[in-house]
C-alpha cells in the first residue's frame, strides 16, 4: 500500500534557528508532492508543492522543499524560524497514474519558542 | 477568493442519532473529499466525490455515507453516531483533471456523548 512517512511527530525549536520536517514516501511510481500547513482551529493550506521541472519548491514564506527521486523524499526546510511558524505541517503524495486522491503522512508538529 | 464552507464549527450530538455534516465549495470544483483526522493519526480519507451522484470509499468508509446531489454540495452522514466516531471533520474540494490542489474548509469537530 502507498504511503507517507513523516519521521517527527513533534519538532520544537528556538526561534531564528533552521529547521527541517522530513517527510518519505512508499512507490516506484511518479509522484506529485505536496507541504500543508495547520495553524490552530484552522483548516490546512498548501504551502508548496512539486509537480514537475526543478526539483526545489519555495513557498512565499521562506519554506522550501527539494524532491529526491532517489530516496524517495520531500523534506521542508526553513533557515530561520518566526514564532508564527507555530503550526502543524502535513507531507501528502499523489501517485502518477492512480486517482486524485492525496495520501497524507500522520503530520509534524513544529513549536517556536521564544 | 476560493472557498469552502462546512456548516458548523463545533458539533455535539449522542449516540445513536443522526448526524449530518454539510460542505459547500463555491469554485466549481469536481472532486470533493470528507476526512477525519485524530491525533497522531493524521488525516484519513473517509468518502470522495469526482462528480454529482458519484462517490467512491477512501479508507475508512465503515459507519458513514455520503450524498452529492449537487456539483457544490457534499455531505456526510453518520448513520448512528457513536462515540469513537468523535472527531474532527474535513472537507475539501479539487478540480478534475490534476493532479491539482485540494482547498480544505475550516472543519467541524464533532463530539458524541
Amino acid at each position: 500500500a502507498q504511503s507517507v512517512t513523516q519521521l517527527d511527530s513533534q519538532v520544537p525549536v528556538f526561534e531564528e534557528a533552521p529547521v527541517e520536517l522530513r517527510c518519505n514516501y512508499s512507490s516506484s511510481v511518479s509522484v506529485y508532492l505536496f507541504w500543508y500547513v495547520q495553524y490552530p482551529n484552522q483548516g490546512l493550506q498548501l504551502l508548496l508543492k512539486y509537480l514537475s521541472g526543478s526539483t526545489l519548491v519555495e513557498s512565499i514564506n521562506g519554506f522550501e522543499a527539494e524532491f529526491n527521486k532517489s530516496q524517495t523524499s520531500f523534506h521542508l526546510r526553513k533557515p530561520s524560524v518566526h514564532i508564527s511558524d507555530t503550526a502543524e505541517y502535513f507531507c501528502a503524495v499523489c501517485y502518477q497514474g492512480g486517482s486524485e486522491k492525496l495520501v497524507f503522512g500522520k503530520g509534524t508538529k513544529l513549536t517556536v519558542n521564544p | 477568493d476560493v472557498k469552502v464552507t462546512q456548516s458548523s464549527r463545533y458539533l455535539v450530538k449522542r449516540t445513536g442519532e443522526k448526524v449530518f455534516l454539510e460542505c459547500v465549495q463555491d469554485m466549481d470544483h469536481e472532486n470533493m473529499f470528507w476526512y477525519r483526522q485524530d491525533p497522531g493519526l493524521g488525516l484519513r480519507l473517509i468518502y470522495f466525490s469526482y462528480d454529482v451522484k458519484m462517490k467512491e470509499k477512501g479508507d475508512i468508509p465503515e459507519g458513514y455515507s455520503v450524498s452529492r446531489e449537487k456539483k457544490e454540495r457534499f455531505s456526510l452522514i453518520l448513520e448512528s453516531a457513536s462515540t469513537n466516531q468523535t472527531s474532527m471533520y474535513l472537507c475539501a474540494s479539487s478540480p478534475s483533471g490534476g493532479p491539482y490542489e485540494q482547498y480544505f474548509g475550516p472543519g467541524t469537530r464533532l463530539t458524541v456523548t
